[in-house]
């Protein structure tokens, strides 16, 4: 099992801010990291998959950059609205199959 | 709606006992994961099937097996349930099996064992 830290464990933010979270991993044999939001009552939904070093990735007003040298990717969300209240899940794989979840950062954002 | 179902949505059943959790992948996806979320817990892997055959293993018990179809559909089979087998469990699919591949999840069964 490889350790996939997340952090903050949850976050509450004001409707307008802009917020960001943190997925640490195992920095050697780096085969992709996996960004997933999930709703209350729903299921995962992938975001971005994130491979190459520096990687930037960006849906609307959220974006991710990836540093695979010293193990961590950032998560961006510009302008948060309600509607981002979810937990968002990174995910790591060092082998290209199985895929280790982090227990995700919960955000909450209040109109 | 991910493209992926999984049955049943719900399942109580008693410790002991058998059950088989169903799922259909995207259409078009090879591969199948299957993952569990206990209380306080992450998602946690325990195994992935690419067309018909197993392709990596997690933290699956030796009482719980899968097997992928030739139509692609997966079963999960927990047997001799124990209460700690109680959680959510995902099926996820992508179109090939590698980790460069999002998965789309489906909408999860959640088992009860009293």
């Amino acid at each position: 099992i490889l350790n996939v830290e997340q952090s903050p464990q949850s976050l509450h933010v004001q409707e307008g801010d802009s917020t960001n979270f943190t997925c640490s991993f195992p920095s050697s044999n780096f085969y992709a990291l996996h960004w997933y939001r999930w709703e209350t009552a729903k299921s995962p939904e992938a975001l971005f998959v994130m491979t190459l070093n520096g990687d930037e990735k960006k849906k609307g007003r959220i974006s991710a950059t990836l540093n695979t040298k010293e193990g961590y990717s950032y998560l961006y969300i510009k302008g948060s609205q309600p509607e981002d209240s979810a937990t968002y899940l990174c995910a790591f794989t060092n082998s290209g199959y199985a895929l280790n979840f982090g227990k995700g950062t919960s955000l909450l954002v209040t109109p | 709606d991910s493209g992926v179902t999984q049955t049943p949505k719900h399942l109580i059943t008693a410790t002991g006992q058998r059950v088989t959790l169903r799922c259909s992948p995207r259409s078009g996806d090879l591969s199948v994961y299957w993952y569990q979320q206990s209380l306080d817990q992450g998602l946690q892997f325990l195994i992935q099937y690419y067309n018909g055959e197993e392709r990596a293993k997690g933290n699956i018990l030796e009482r719980f097996s899968a097997q992928q179809f030739p139509d692609l559909h997966s079963e999960l089979n927990l047997s001799s349930l124990e209460l700690g087998d109680s959680a959510l469990y995902f099926c996820a699919s992508s179109a090939q099996g590698t980790g460069y591949y999002e998965q789309y999840f489906g909408p999860g069964t959640r088992l009860t064992v009293t």
